[in-house]
């Protein structure tokens, strides 16, 4: 079992670039949430997906989206970036929404 | 609002010494408190979970309490290793109102020779 796969594992993009992370669940998840983790601070819940639908979002623009495919795999979407979008960006899936959340290796995002 | 609070912020220790770090939140309704270890730039591995009814959780060289009452949470650390230096997560997931997860900011723990 490969666990929580995501890619790249790093990335560099320029200011108003947009950007695309993927994520590939735990063998048998359902669920992908996604999580921005600034440096040196905890990290953040942005969205989560389950049965392809957006079904809980945190505080986060409208320049964040994303998409679940039936595969269960999932896309992070941030368009227009700005410099305070630089962090890891974290995939974590579950067996449902509210069981125990498995985490990626992150992304790890770079805008200059 | 539902908060997590961790300390201390970083902390420095020499290997084989013992150290134990501090989570107090205001979640609630509460469901469950994880402890992930987040080594630098991967993603945080949890370490144990325990929920309302139970008060302490081993995991090798890790010992996490609780306390729901007083809503604190401790993390153990035993004979501490190189391999230990890690940021140290306390998770708490609510009840209800979607269960969600509110993660603290982390102790950042550093073991040295």
């Amino acid at each position: 079992d490969a666990g929580v796969t995501q890619s790249p594992t790093h990335l560099i993009k320029t200011r108003g670039q947009q950007v695309t992370l993927r994520c590939s669940p735990k063998s048998g998840h359902d669920t992908v949430s996604w999580y921005q983790q600034a440096l040196g601070q905890g990290p953040q819940f942005i969205f989560q997906y389950y049965e392809e639908e957006e079904r809980q979002r945190g505080n986060f623009p409208d320049r964040f989206s994303g998409h679940q495919f039936p595969n269960y795999s999932s896309e992070l979407n941030v368009n227009a970036l700005l410099l305070g979008d630089s962090a890891l960006y974290l995939c974590a899936s579950s067996l449902e929404p509210n069981t125990e959340a498995f985490f990626g290796q992150g992304t790890r995002l770079t805008v200059v | 609002k539902n908060q997590v609070e961790q300390s201390p912020q970083s902390l420095i220790i020499l290997e084989g010494k013992n150290c134990t770090l501090q989570c107090n939140y205001t979640v609630s309704p509460f469901s469950n408190l994880r402890w992930y270890k987040q080594d630098t730039g991967r993603g945080p591995v949890s370490l144990t979970i325990m929920t309302f009814s139970e008060n302490t959780k081993s995991n090798g060289r890790y010992t996490a309490t609780l306390d729901a009452d007083t809503k604190q949470s401790s993390l153990h650390i035993t004979a501490s290793q190189l391999s230990d230096s890690a940021s140290y997560i306390c998770v708490v997931r609510g009840k209800g109102g979607g269960n969600k997860l509110t993660f603290g900011t982390g102790t950042q723990l550093k073991v040295e020779l």
